[in-house]
């Protein structure tokens, strides 16, 4: 059982550029998220999914997109990366609303320069 | 999201010492989570509380959710070396699938 796995760990991209971060879970959850973690702040929600098909923004939405095709994969994309993007990145995915333990990915670390 | 106020920032702590940390919001949460983050990996949770006045133990942790409903702290007994880390709270509101962070305490030996 792997958790929550995401890829790239790390990258560098040049302002203008595009990428999409990519996220797994094996636990059969239905409720993922993707939040970005800048030094010395506590995480920030993106988006969010409650299950296939269906994504809601989360609160620092702005220059991302998500799609949820299947229950296991969460992909978050940069289309055009701006250096206020450079950030850690992580994916977390949750059994239920009402008992919310998250667990989270190790993280993609990205630079925008 | 909402806010949560983590206290303190930092601590420095010597080994076998007893350390405490609290979270604090203006909102009413039914959920509580501390969590903690070792460099360069993702948060681990710790321990979760649903119910207000809930005292849980995880080894040498111990938190519980405050009897407002509006806080939560987290103790570490006799800490050990490995402790070092940056410690995360998180709550939920009622009928909210999100969770809010507080901004985490980092945990350092002191020399």
């Amino acid at each position: 059982n792997a958790g929550v796995t995401q890829t790239p760990k790390f990258r560098i991209l040049k302002i203008g550029q595009s990428m999409t971060l990519q996220c797994t879970q094996d636990m059969n959850h239905n409720y993922m998220y993707w939040y970005r973690q800048d030094p010395g702040m506590g995480l920030k929600l993106i988006y969010y999914s409650v299950g296939a098909g269906i994504t809601d923004k989360g609160e620092v939405p702005n220059g991302y997109n998500v799609s949820r095709s299947t229950t296991e994969d969460f992909p978050l994309r940069l289309e055009l990366a701006a250096p206020s993007q450079t950030s850690v990145y992580f994916c977390a995915s949750s059994y239920s609303p009402s008992y919310n333990e998250q667990f989270f990915g190790p993280g993609t670390r990205l630079t925008v320069l | 999201g909402q806010q949560l106020n983590q206290s303190p920032q930092s601590m420095f702590i010597q080994e076998g010492e007893d350390v405490s940390m609290n979270c604090t919001s203006s909102s009413i949460f039914n959920t509580w989570l501390w969590y903690k983050q070792d460099p360069g990996e993702g948060p681990v949770l710790l321990i979760a509380l649903y119910k207000a006045g809930e005292l849980t133990s995880n080894g040498r942790l111990t938190a519980q959710f405050g009897i407002t409903r509006k806080d939560s702290f987290l103790n570490i007994s006799a800490s050990i070396p490995s402790d070092v880390g940056i410690y995360f709270c998180a709550g939920q509101i009622s009928d909210d699938y999100k969770l809010s962070f507080g901004a985490g305490t980092t945990v350092t030996v002191r020399a």
